[in-house]
């Protein structure tokens, strides 16, 4: 089955500078590539998504980019801002059927953006 | 007009209780899941439902038990808890498209078994 695998666990960014967190997935019939944030006792939510016929996706402050051949995607945080702090989670699923329309999802990043 | 619900919010047993958790949306999706999210913050898929129909069953013992009265619903049952499940439930639903469609949780229901 798929794997994702998601680095840093941990991030901290002072506000205004950019963040990165980078996620490799094993399964290469895997096409939708989400990225959700959780702020702390909330649930997670959807902040971008990129599907594997595009290499990019940008969403005013926040980017992804996905490289095929390598198996591996990236989300892009610019211009930190506080409320930016949260656990990041990456997660790929193959969703063209519906035994693997599953989300799996990566062990998470908490970003911590210092004032 | 919450999205996707999920009750209880909070859930305290003791070990070898049974309870049950229940999730509704309503967003008009087909596919619903059960995930779960352990001390760790992993969150991993348990279950998913497409129009009442049992998809994914992802090696969860067989004291959890899904049921799906109808697409808005899918709920819970966990027989006999045990300390290990001890986690976050999430519930989520999402409308099956054959190329990925962004899936929408549910609050989460926090079980503490004792």
């Amino acid at each position: 089955g798929e794997n994702v695998e998601q680095h840093p666990s941990t991030l901290s960014v002072q506000e205004g500078d950019s963040a990165v967190i980078k996620c490799t997935y094993s399964d290469s019939a895997s096409n939708y590539f989400p990225w959700y944030k959780q702020e702390l006792g909330k649930r997670p939510q959807l902040i971008i998504d990129i599907r594997s016929n595009v290499g990019e996706k940008k969403d005013q402050r926040i980017a992804v980019t996905l490289n095929k051949t390598a198996k591996h995607f990236s989300l892009h945080i610019t211009e930190t801002q506080p409320e930016d702090s949260a656990v990041y989670f990456c997660a790929a699923s193959i969703g063209r059927d519906f035994g693997n329309e599953k989300l799996t999802f990566g062990t998470g990043t908490r970003l911590t953006i210092i004032p | 007009d919450t999205a996707v619900s999920q009750t209880p919010k909070y859930l305290v047993t003791q070990m070898g209780n049974d309870k049950s958790i229940k999730c509704e949306q309503n967003l008009g999706h087909d596919t619903m899941y059960w995930y779960k999210q352990d001390s760790k913050k992993f969150l991993k898929i348990m279950f998913s439902y497409n129009n009442k129909e049992l998809i994914i069953n992802e090696t969860v013992p067989n004291r959890f038990s899904p049921k799906s009265p109808d697409k808005a619903h899918l709920n819970l049952h966990i027989n006999s808890l045990e300390l290990g499940d001890s986690a976050v439930y999430f519930c989520a639903s999402s409308h099956f498209s054959g190329s990925g469609n962004e899936q929408f949780f549910g609050p989460g229901t926090r079980l503490t078994v004792l």
